[in-house]
């Protein structure tokens, strides 16, 4: 089944700085996803990102705070920018249809950043 | 609000013995439900698939069932192993975004 390549898979950053995480698929898809898991928390849908068009934010998660990139069918980045110690959680990318069903949803590895 | 409700929030079992979780939820109109299993610091991987008309579905040591007139599924996991540590996250679809439970931590010791 084809693969999605999350990087980085953990990093720690001071307050005030931005993060860049990177979601690389093999094969194209229409749409990804973005979570954010907090500790001991389910996951939450910041935004969907399509190619050729803005993101798609949910309630409370604004683009200012969480810029988006979709250059291509395969690739996004999601940068958490001024980070403060709220943000330490796991943010997730997903695709939709990587399983073989029309209803499969696989998710990247994850990276856990935790601000200082 | 569509919700889905997870229990026991934790369990600790001993190796080779058998447990259920289960899930409760509340989104309508449903789609389809899934089972995830999750390592610590990783990202959720998928267990079983099911929709509406399908009330089994297993995979390996795992058996999830769903009943869709009381809105209830379970994850049974047998002969239990260490690597089955985790959190298991129930999830449903009704169209975009999902629905997810909180989970249940499994911890399984020997």
């Amino acid at each position: 089944s084809a693969v999605i390549s999350q990087k980085p898979s953990r990093d720690i950053c001071q307050r005030g700085t931005s993060l860049t995480i990177q979601c690389q698929v093999d094969s194209q898809v229409t749409m990804m996803f973005w979570y954010r898991q907090q500790p001991g928390q389910s996951l939450t849908l910041i935004a969907t990102a399509n190619q050729g068009s803005e993101a798609t934010y949910e309630s409370g998660f604004v683009i200012d705070k969480f810029p988006i990139s979709r250059p291509n069918l395969t690739f996004s980045t999601l940068t958490v920018s001024n980070l403060s110690p709220e943000d330490s959680s796991i943010y997730l990318c997903s695709v939709e249809g990587l399983s073989g069903s029309r209803y499969g949803y696989t998710f990247g590895s994850g990276t856990r950043l935790t601000v200082v | 609000k569509n919700q889905v409700e997870q229990s026991p929030q934790s369990l600790i079992i001993l190796e080779g013995k058998n447990c259920t979780l289960q899930c409760n939820y509340t989104v309508s109109p449903f789609s389809n439900l899934r089972w995830y299993k999750q390592d610590t610091g990783r990202g959720p991987v998928s267990l079983t698939i099911m929709t509406f008309s399908e009330n089994t579905k297993s995979n390996g040591r795992y058996t999830a069932t769903l009943d869709a007139d009381t809105k209830q599924s379970s994850l049974h996991i047998t002969a239990s192993q260490l690597s089955d540590s985790a959190s298991y996250i129930c999830v449903v679809y009704d169209g975009t975004p999902l629905v997810f439970g909180k989970g249940t931590r499994l911890s399984v010791i020997a």
